[in-house]
């Protein structure tokens, strides 16, 4: 069964910091990856999403992720924060099986 | 123009009620999802439906059953309701693709007293 792991379960940074938040995957066959963001009191939105090609990936508001096979990573970056970033992050992954799995979800405050 | 519209938003109701949670999308995306939010913000999923049929079943309690009339509903039906079931419950639709992502409605956040 496929399964995301997320190492930080909560980051705070400053304004102006580079972000970079880890998304590890276990899966056996190929998968499709995505990062969702939820703001305070709203519902999941779509960040970016991997299939194929260029490994590394730009989404909205400035955000992008690469893909390393190797290391069954799909890592979250963003290289300067702003206040309005401090959301909860989701990494997720869907398989053959057509099914999305989530990871646990990391908090990121971005102090002013 | 809401694309996955679920109601209510809020529900609020005693212990040993039976409530439901209706959700709407009209991308006419092929499979729905109902996935179940805890207070740690864990996301787990509890049922998909593909074109009106079960396609995933996970080992919630069968308190809880989905009905889905036609492909762009899907609702939750959930019987004696127990203060464990408070969370906040996400409807989701997604086209058969896997390129494609999950388009979230906005949630319901039940509350069990």
């Amino acid at each position: 069964a496929q399964s995301v792991s997320q190492h930080n379960h909560h980051v705070i940074l400053s304004e102006a910091a580079s972000l970079e938040l880890g998304c590890n995957y276990s899966y056996g066959g190929t998968v499709n990856l995505f990062w969702y963001v939820q703001y305070p009191g709203q519902h999941l939105q779509l960040l970016l999403k991997y299939f194929s090609g260029d490994p590394l990936v730009k989404g909205i508001k400035g955000f992008e992720a690469e893909f390393i096979k190797s290391k069954f990573s799909f890592n979250l970056r963003k290289p300067s924060v702003q206040w309005s970033d401090t959301a909860e992050y989701f990494c997720a992954v869907r398989g053959n099986n057509n099914d999305m799995r989530f990871g646990a979800g990391t908090r990121l405050t971005v102090k002013p | 123009d809401t694309a996955v519209s679920q109601t209510p938003k809020y529900l609020v109701t005693q212990m040993g009620n039976d409530k439901s949670i209706k959700c709407e999308q009209n991308l006419g995306h092929d499979t729905m999802y109902w996935y179940k939010q805890d207070s740690k913000k864990f996301l787990k999923i509890m049922f998909s439906y593909n074109n009106k049929e079960l396609i995933i079943n996970e080992t919630v309690p069968n308190r809880f059953s989905p009905k889905s009339p036609d492909k762009a509903h899907l609702n939750l039906h959930i019987n004696s309701l127990e203060l464990g079931d408070s969370a906040v419950y996400f409807c989701a639709s997604s086209p058969q693709a896997r390129l494609a992502g999950y388009t979230f409605g906005s949630g319901t956040r039940l509350t069990v007293v």
